[in-house]
This record gives structure tokens, sequence and C-alpha cells, in this order.
């Protein structure tokens, strides 16, 4: 049964620092990894999508990491901004019944 | 314009009634997903539907019923509602993708959830 941990579950920053958030799973047979953001009371916008087959993919300050065979990816961000305080979740999409499976969130305060 | 939408964002009801909740996308795509998101923000799939079809359908109590009336559209039914309900519910989709391998690996969007409170 697949099993994905986020890490820290709280963060929190000074504005202008760069940050890594990491995500882990148990079962590395996996087709994708995607990462979302979630504001208070608001639903969720995908960040990044990586397919098995990619190693990263980048969009503006965001970089996502994925190495299948340890069963990790980070999310590198860069700069950050009081903007970008939110929850982060990662989620592997793959097994039998190809499902999406979210870990459990990384909450982000980035300070002004 | 909306990619996904729900309706009704918030609804608060008593236990043992019976309500619904609509989602439409407008994005053309051929799958559509009920996530239930509980108070410590735990998400968890519910149902999955491709092109009207159920192709997911987790442990979820007979009270929970999904209707796919067309590609576009998914609405979730609950019966008989639960204190244990009480929760965000979250309708998603997809646009297939067929990896290398043979398996859809479509991104999912999601909509803004529907915040359901029973007293």
């Amino acid at each position: 049964k697949q099993e994905v941990t986020q890490i820290p579950a709280a963060l929190s920053v000074p504005e202008g620092e760069n940050l890594v958030l990491n995500c882990s799973f148990t079962d590395s047979a996996i087709y994708n990894l995607q990462w979302f953001r979630q504001d208070p009371g608001k639903g969720l916008t995908s960040l990044l999508l990586i397919q098995s087959s990619q190693r990263e993919q980048t969009s503006g300050r965001l970089n996502a990491s994925l190495d299948k065979s340890s069963g990790r990816s980070t999310l590198y961000i860069a700069a950050s901004q009081p903007g970008d305080s939110a929850t982060y979740l990662c989620a592997v999409r793959g097994g039998a019944t190809n499902k999406l499976i979210f870990g459990t969130g990384t909450l982000l305060a980035v300070q002004p | 314009d909306t990619a996904v939408s729900q309706t009704p964002k918030y609804l608060v009801t008593q236990m043992g009634n019976d309500k619904s909740i609509k989602c439409e996308q407008n994005l053309g795509h051929d799958t559509m997903y009920w996530y239930k998101q509980d108070s410590k923000k735990f998400l968890k799939i519910m149902f999955s539907y491709n092109n009207k079809e159920l192709i997911i359908n987790e442990t979820v109590p007979n009270r929970f019923s999904p209707k796919s009336p067309d590609k576009a559209h998914l609405n979730l039914h609950i019966n008989s509602l639960e204190l244990g309900d009480s929760a965000v519910y979250f309708c998603a989709s997809s646009q297939v993708h067929w990896d290398p391998t043979g398996e859809d690996t479509g991104e999912l969007f999601f909509g803004e959830g529907s915040r359901l409170t029973v007293l």
C-alpha cells in the first residue's frame, strides 16, 4: 500500500530565503508525481507534474525533483515571498488502480 | 472562467438529511474524481469516473452515490448524513495522457471544494 509522507509538517522562514520541501513515498512504482498548493479555504492548484521518466521540472521560482528509486521528491522554492505562504501537497500516481495518493502536506509561512 | 466548478461551496445540514454536491468541468477532460479532505487536511480519493463509467470506488459507505450524466459532470449524492461526513469535498478532472507503459498519467485539476457541515 502506497504511503506518502511530507517533511517538515510546518515551516516558517523569513522572506527571501531559499527553501526545500520534502516528499517521500513507499512504493517506487509510480507513474508520476504532482505538487500542489492549497491556500486556506481554497482548492488545490497544480504547481508541477513530473512523469516517472523525468528527473525534474521547473516553473518560475519552483523546481521539483524526482528520485523514483529512493522514493523521494523535493520542491525547491527560490527567493521565497509572503505570497508563497500556503500548504504544499505532493501526490503520487500509480498502482493497480492508478490512484493519486496524497501526502500529509507542509504548511509554509513566509514572514515579511 | 472556472475550469472545475463545484456547488454549493458551503453546505450546513442536519443529521439524517440527504444532500447533493454538483461538479462541472469545462476542460474537455475524460476523467473526473471526488476527493474528501478531513479535519486533519488529509485528502483521500472516493470515486473516479472515466467517460461516465465508474473506474475507482474506494471503501466508501453506500450512502454516497456518485452520478455522471455526461463526461463534463460528476455529482455526489449523500443519503442519511452523519456527523462524520463533515469535511471538504473536492471535485477534480484530468485528461487521459497515455505514457509509454500504457498507463494514464494525466495531470489533475481541482475545484474550490464544498465544505459540508453536519449538525
